[in-house]
């Protein structure tokens, strides 16, 4: 079965500070990718997804980056947080077996920014 | 471009009673829809779906029927319980030229009372 990883669960860092999230799936190949922010109380921003290795589109504009370095696992970076980066990250993932319209999620990471 | 709403919460019931969680969508193709659940703290969890006009997805108690005429995939349940307190989003899904990027709506945010 496919399961989906994402680490740490929670973080609490300064501003100005550098970031890096990581999400793995695993039981699964070329697997579209996902990274999702959720402010408080809001609902669901779609910060990058990839559809293959080295292969990121970005749908917001912002000090964040991502990267695939492997065909599993999706990392979100930042070279210097700001406030406005606190929220949830979501990584999901999807899958041509499934018409790649399901996405499944990860457990999320919890990013406090001080 | 696709968008789909939501009827905004919190919507708050006491167990047992009747739910309904009202969601319309926008779309230029024949999309897949969905009902996804976060409960807290948690990711999101696909809940149900369908794929096609007069299609039903069911799960957990949970019902929804794709309406095409209405451009609507309402989610309902006869009775709900104190657990199935958490955040709804109704979600669609087409290729989108390849993309497969879904478009969700707001979330809306249930709390079952004793």
């Amino acid at each position: 079965s496919q399961t989906i990883h994402q680490w740490p669960a929670t973080l609490v860092q300064p501003v100005g500070s550098p970031l890096s999230l990581e999400c793995t799936v695993e039981g699964t190949s070329n697997p579209n990718l996902y990274w999702y922010r959720q402010a408080a109380g809001r609902g669901l921003q779609l910060l990058f997804y990839s559809v293959g290795i080295g292969q990121i589109s970005s749908e917001v504009p912002q000090n964040l980056s991502a990267s695939r370095p492997q065909d599993r696992q999706f990392i979100l970076s930042s070279k210097k947080l700001l406030l406005s980066d606190s929220g949830f990250y979501l990584c999901a993932w999807s899958t041509r077996d499934r018409g790649y319209n399901e996405q499944f999620f990860g457990p999320g990471t919890r990013l406090t920014v001080l | 471009g696709d968008s789909v709403t939501q009827m905004e919460g919190p919507v708050t019931l006491s167990e047992e009673a009747f739910l309904t969680i009202n969601c319309t969508y926008t779309a230029t193709g024949y999309p897949s829809l969905f009902w996804y659940v976060q409960y807290p703290g948690e990711g999101l969890q696909l809940l149900l779906k369908a794929t096609k006009a007069d299609d039903k997805g069911s799960n957990k108690g949970f019902e929804a029927t794709y309406r095409k005429e209405t451009t609507s995939f309402h989610l309902e349940k006869g009775s709900v319980q104190v657990s199935d307190s958490a955040v709804y989003f109704c979600a669609l899904s087409d290729d989108g030229g390849g993309s497969y990027i879904p478009t969700f709506g707001r979330g809306t945010s249930l709390i079952v009372h004793p």
